[in-house]
């Protein structure tokens, strides 16, 4: 079956700078892939959602990219803020293309600093 | 639009004792889902609802939790009885269908002592 590796458990950044978090997955190509966020105390909240013949995807300050030879997906946070400290999901259907439920991967805890 | 409301946001029992949590979905989303999520890790599937049907239940512990979608809108996780590894949260999740993205309520704090 599918699995996701978020390669980073946590990510310690400066403010102002990009952030950029890694999710890997390892069998069948997904249809589509989704970012969520989470805060502590919270449910996971939608990001983006970026399908397998597009590359790139942004939203605000946001940019999701999509590598199905890789079977990777980059999510970068640009002029990154403390306001974005959280930690990051990356979700994709377990089967394979757009069919069975989402898997998520452990997430990456993202803190920014001042 | 609201939200996805679950309650209670918190709940404490004693092993082998019985808990069961309660979900509204988005109005009109007709999937939902049931998802476990451990300290440090990433939520876990454990029943899928299309209407009032469960679709995917594969995933969840029968011997001990049942779950139910009575008239296709709210939803009631249950658990009896509770063991010690049941601690986690519990959140619940809907969407227009099974390919958009999930909208989640703010889960279920179970500790079981």
């Amino acid at each position: 079956s599918q699995k996701i590796e978020q390669n980073s458990e946590a990510l310690n950044i400066q403010e102002g700078k990009t952030a950029t978090l890694t999710c890997n997955y390892t069998n069948y190509s997904p249809a589509y892939l989704q970012w969520y966020r989470q805060d502590p105390g919270r449910g996971p909240v939608f990001l983006l959602l970026i399908r397998e013949n597009e590359k790139e995807k942004r939203k605000e300050r946001l940019k999701v990219t999509f590598d199905t030879t890789l079977k990777q997906s980059l999510f970068h946070i640009t002029a990154s803020q403390p306001a974005d400290s959280a930690t990051y999901l990356c979700a994709l259907p377990v089967h394979g293309g757009s069919q069975g439920n989402l898997i998520f991967g452990k997430g990456t805890k993202l803190s920014v600093k001042p | 639009e609201a939200g996805v409301v679950q309650s209670p946001r918190y709940k404490i029992i004693e092993k082998k004792q019985p808990v069961a949590f309660w979900c509204n979905p988005i109005s009109g989303h007709n999937t939902l889902y049931w998802y476990l999520q451990n300290l440090g890790q990433g939520p876990e599937l454990l029943i899928r609802y299309e209407n009032e049907e469960a679709v995917d239940d594969s995933q969840l512990p029968k011997d001990r939790f049942s779950a139910e979608r009575l008239k296709g809108v709210d939803s009631t996780l249950k658990i009896q009885p509770a063991e010690l590894g049941d601690s986690a949260v519990y959140l619940c999740a809907s969407s227009l269908t099974p390919q958009l993205p999930l909208h989640f309520g703010n889960g279920t704090r179970l500790t079981v002592t």
